[in-house]
């Protein structure tokens, strides 16, 4: 059974920092892209950021692009999103998600973590 | 605003079919066969339910349905149930750069 575990989140200052941790089971890892999906309260989704499965390539949304950075470690089977110079609209569930080339689309999901900013 | 265009509710009897559209711009939707559709419950992660555009996950219902023209996606749910009641988001890839957008999302309600 596929199973993609987040933590990490919590409550943070404007202008800090935190580091998300999504561990992967039930699927070799390093053969998939991975994904970090965010949907702010009441809000709908939006792509953050991708990795490719060797580690080699990255994405990342506008909104993030300078702030945030993607990671993994296959020996892990573990993805990470550092996140640095947190603004209040970067508050929302953080989602890793599975990630399918080249149709760009999140099979699996993992349960979410809430990052919260504000002071 | 969100990049796809979505209708922010629909509502349908059991048994009765449901048409959920996603317009997007020749740039995403109409650009690539690379429309997918998500389930999400209220507190839950989302869940794929097609993908390239008329794709159905393994496990995935034959009542959902994909297809598109030019720059609109449509998700065909047939013989609406009540655990159908959920939101609804489509994401198409729109190149390289900017990788996927989402549509604001569609609450469907089973009267």
């Amino acid at each position: 059974e596929v199973q993609l575990l987040a933590s990490g989140g919590g409550l943070v200052q404007p202008g800090g920092s935190l580091r998300l941790s999504c561990a992967a089971s039930g699927f070799t890892f390093s053969n998939y892209a991975m994904s970090w999906v965010r949907q702010a309260p009441g809000k709908g989704l939006e792509w953050v950021s991708t990795l490719t499965g060797s580690g080699a390539n990255t994405y990342y949304a506008d909104s993030v692009k300078g702030r945030f950075t993607i990671s993994r470690d296959n020996s892990k089977s573990t993805l990470y999103l550092q996140m640095n110079s947190l603004r209040a609209e970067d508050t929302a569930v953080y989602y890793c998600a599975s990630t399918h080339f080249p149709g760009s689309f999140f099979e699996y999901w993992g349960q979410g973590t809430l990052v919260t900013v504000s002071s | 605003q969100s990049a796809l265009t979505q209708p922010a509710s629909v509502s349908g009897s059991p048994g009765q079919s449901m048409t959920i559209s996603c317009t997007g711009t020749s740039s995403d939707v109409g650009g690539y066969n690379y429309v997918s559709w998500y389930q999400q419950y209220p507190g839950k992660a989302p869940k794929l339910m097609i993908y390239d555009v008329t794709k159905r996950p393994s496990g995935v219902s034959n009542r959902f349905s994909g297809s598109k023209s030019g720059n609109t996606a449509s998700l065909t749910i047939s013989g609406l149930q009540a655990e159908d009641e959920a939101v609804y988001y489509c994401g198409s890839y729109r190149g390289s750069s900017t990788f996927v957008v989402f549509g604001g999302g569609t609450k469907l309600t089973v009267l």
